[in-house]
């Protein structure tokens, strides 16, 4: 079993939805959670990272983490042609110095 | 372009031959790392560094050969790639040893095809 599953996709949904993603993991012992988008051609980029469980919003983007449950989730209001793209959810261990990566979400944004 | 820089961009190479990709980061981060992206697998970790001294090696083939002169730069020497080897090598770059969270930034990655 992987430690980190996420949504495999691919994702198309017209412009102005809402868009989920999420993964789940298996180790309770992460404690840093973050985000990535891929544009086609280019590396990883961060987009948001937290440490807790509960909401964290920047601007059209939140990230919610539930740990009880082991489930993050990135939710992405108004969504724009530009948000397409490979999103990664990643996670690391305390004290590990070391990400473990989903497999990454292809979304779409239809114009 | 990003705070990290990868050159070459592409890079087709023989089985036989020895190439080496580069990665340059002036972020004053201390930690830098090699992935490895192939289609529809997560990204696989090779190598970290931290403050010029690895601190992992996640099991990679001796025909992957890594080297760290300085906190600034990081090189991947290949000699004898095999055409599995074919994919996305990334560099990365984190602030401290990367163990806070703050997440990395990546280069855009070299493009490897081995024929």
């Amino acid at each position: 079993q992987k430690e980190v599953e996420q949504d495999p996709g691919p994702l198309s949904v017209p412009e102005g939805a809402i868009v989920s993603l999420n993964c789940t993991y298996s180790n309770s012992a992460f404690q840093y959670f973050m985000w990535y988008r891929q544009y086609s051609r280019k590396g990883p980029e961060l987009l948001m990272y937290t440490y807790s469980s509960g909401n964290k919003e920047d601007g059209r983007f939140t990230a919610q983490v539930d740990k009880s449950s082991k489930y993050i989730s990135l939710f992405i209001r108004d969504s724009q042609p530009s948000d397409s793209a490979t999103y990664l959810c990643a996670m690391i261990l305390t004290n590990a110095g070391k990400s473990t990566f989903g497999d990454g979400t292809t979304l779409t944004v239809k114009p | 372009e990003t705070g990290v820089t990868q050159t070459p961009r592409h890079l087709v190479m023989g089985m036989t031959n020895k190439k080496s990709l580069k990665c340059e980061q002036h972020l004053g981060h201390n930690a830098m790392y090699w992935y490895k992206q192939s289609a529809k697998k997560p990204l696989e970790l090779m190598f970290v560094y931290n403050f010029k001294e690895q601190t992992e090696n996640n099991s990679v083939p001796s025909r992957f050969s890594p080297e760290c002169p300085n906190s600034s730069h990081l090189f991947l020497h290949l000699h004898t790639l095999q055409p599995e080897d074919s994919a996305l090598y990334l560099c990365a770059s984190s602030l401290g040893d990367g163990k806070e969270g703050h997440g990395y930034t990546f280069g855009s990655g070299t493009r490897l095809t081995v024929v």
